[in-house]
């Protein structure tokens, strides 16, 4: 069965404090691993595509990297600015449809 | 500017009542997605379209109903079978192509009175 599971559920973090998030997946063949970022009260903003393993891409303040089983997306220096609901998603290479995770709520305290 | 529209933003429904959520996509985008969000849930798949005039039901269909008539549009119908509804509701769309990424509109909250 497709699956992904994130983990922390949530993560406070001092700003400029560097972390990591998990997302382990379970998929019979990965089409994409896909990250996002959720603000309260609003729809999922779109941060990064994963392909294959080894890949890796950045932006800003954050870095997503993928292996066969896992993706992490790390943080460094964080701000207050990137609190938020970060989400994990895949698409198996059977089907049209795309799995979830429940997301890590991050806080970042000044 | 190009993207998914979703409207309302808010919407109340009252008991026995049917209600419409609408989204739509200027992305020139083939396929469309509903989910619906819960508190320490994941998104959970309602009902999703690869073209117009078909659609598919997704995990937890029971209570809605969607249509597909333009490419652009794929409005969600909660109906008052579904006994549950007050949650966030998201349209997503993609385009057919393997791998591509999908995107979101802002997302409509429902509240039973």
């Amino acid at each position: 069965e497709d699956q992904v599971t994130q983990s922390p559920e949530a993560l406070r973090l001092q700003e400029g404090e560097s972390s990591s998030l998990n997302c382990s997946y379970t998929v019979s063949g990965l089409r994409g691993l896909f990250w996002y970022r959720q603000d309260p009260g609003k729809g999922p903003e779109f941060l990064f595509t994963l392909y294959s393993a080894g890949e890796e891409k950045e932006k800003e303040r954050l870095k997503a990297t993928l292996t066969k089983k896992e993706s992490f997306l790390h943080i460094t220096a964080p701000k207050p600015e990137d609190s938020a609901t970060y989400l994990c998603a895949v698409q198996p290479n059977t089907g049209n449809q795309f799995y979830f995770g429940t997301g890590t709520s991050l806080t970042v305290i000044p | 500017d190009g993207g998914i529209t979703q409207s309302p933003k808010y919407l109340f429904r009252k008991e026995g009542q049917n209600v419409t959520l609408s989204c739509e996509q200027n992305l020139n985008h083939d396929a469309m997605y509903w989910y619906r969000q819960d508190p320490g849930q994941g998104l959970r798949l309602i009902y999703y379209s690869q073209i117009v005039n078909d659609f598919q039901k997704g995990d937890i269909a029971e209570g809605y109903s969607v249509s597909r008539e333009k490419k652009e549009s794929f409005p969600l119908t909660v109906t008052s079978a579904q006994k549950n509804p007050t949650a966030f509701y998201l349209c997503a769309s993609t385009t057919s192509s393997p791998g591509n990424t999908i995107y979101f509109g802002e997302g409509s909250w429902l509240t039973v009175v």
